[in-house]
């Protein structure tokens, strides 16, 4: 079955770019039929979609978000990526890979799999 | 933008039915996906479709969606279904379409 793994640093200075990588096994992102999201959560509180990225690499990110994000695609190592840049403190979260159903005008549907996170704290 | 409105909080003793809404202008109009997310794990899809129950997920949990409500019924609950659940839906009728989740929902087993 499919499996998400994120790995990246987990700690990131401010106004520096936290960048992390969520790694596919057990299926192709190449095969098509799902988008490829981050999705973050803050310590204690509700899910955030950051946005999300198809095997060809067209991206749609959270318009809160788009200035500083950008979602990669290496089909090639069968990976997806995220850069944020100029990070803060209100960007430490845990912070999810997962892979959401293809839906009509853009749309993504039920996040069907997900990585089991990894915390990103920002700090000097 | 779109809002999804969770009460923060629902209890409920064992053997008994958990009813966990999710408010939204029209939902009824969208596809409303459920999430149970345990301490230090990653959310679980439990619902996807409004209705539909992904292959292991107990048919204890049931959902519907119309109007202005979508709901996820857990029947007969058990001490594990104690989690915090998480709505969410594809918003397109805003001028900046995206994924939105709703607040989240502790549910206590008592």
């Amino acid at each position: 079955q499919v499996q998400l793994q994120e790995s990246g640093p987990g700690l990131v200075k401010p106004s520096q770019t936290l960048s992390l990588t969520c790694t596919v096994s057990g299926g192709s992102i190449s095969s098509g039929g799902y988008y490829w999201s981050w999705i973050r959560q803050h310590p204690g509180k509700g899910l955030e979609w950051i946005g999300y990225i198809y095997y060809s690499g067209s991206t749609y990110y959270n318009p809160s978000l788009k200035s500083r994000v950008t979602i990669s695609v290496d089909t090639s190592k069968n990976q997806f990526s995220l850069k944020l840049s100029s990070v803060t403190a209100a960007d430490t979260a845990v912070y999810y890979c997962a892979r959401g159903g293809v839906a009509a005008a853009l749309g993504v549907n039920a996040f069907d799999i997900w990585g089991q996170g990894t915390m990103v704290t920002v700090s000097s | 933008s779109y809002v999804l409105t969770q009460p923060p909080s629902v209890s409920v003793a064992p053997g008994k039915t958990a009813r966990i809404t999710c408010g939204g202008n029209n939902i009824g109009s969208k596809s409303v996906h459920w999430y149970q997310q345990k301490p230090g794990q990653a959310p679980v899809l439990v619902i996807y479709y409004d209705s539909d129950r992904p292959s292991g997920i107990p048919e204890r949990f049931s959902g519907s969606n119309s109007g202005n409500t979508a709901t996820l019924t857990i029947s007969r609950v058990e001490a594990g279904d104690e989690a915090d659940y998480y709505c969410q839906v594809w918003d397109s009728s805003s001028d900046h379409p995206g994924v939105v989740f709703g607040g989240g929902t502790k549910l206590t087993v008592l």
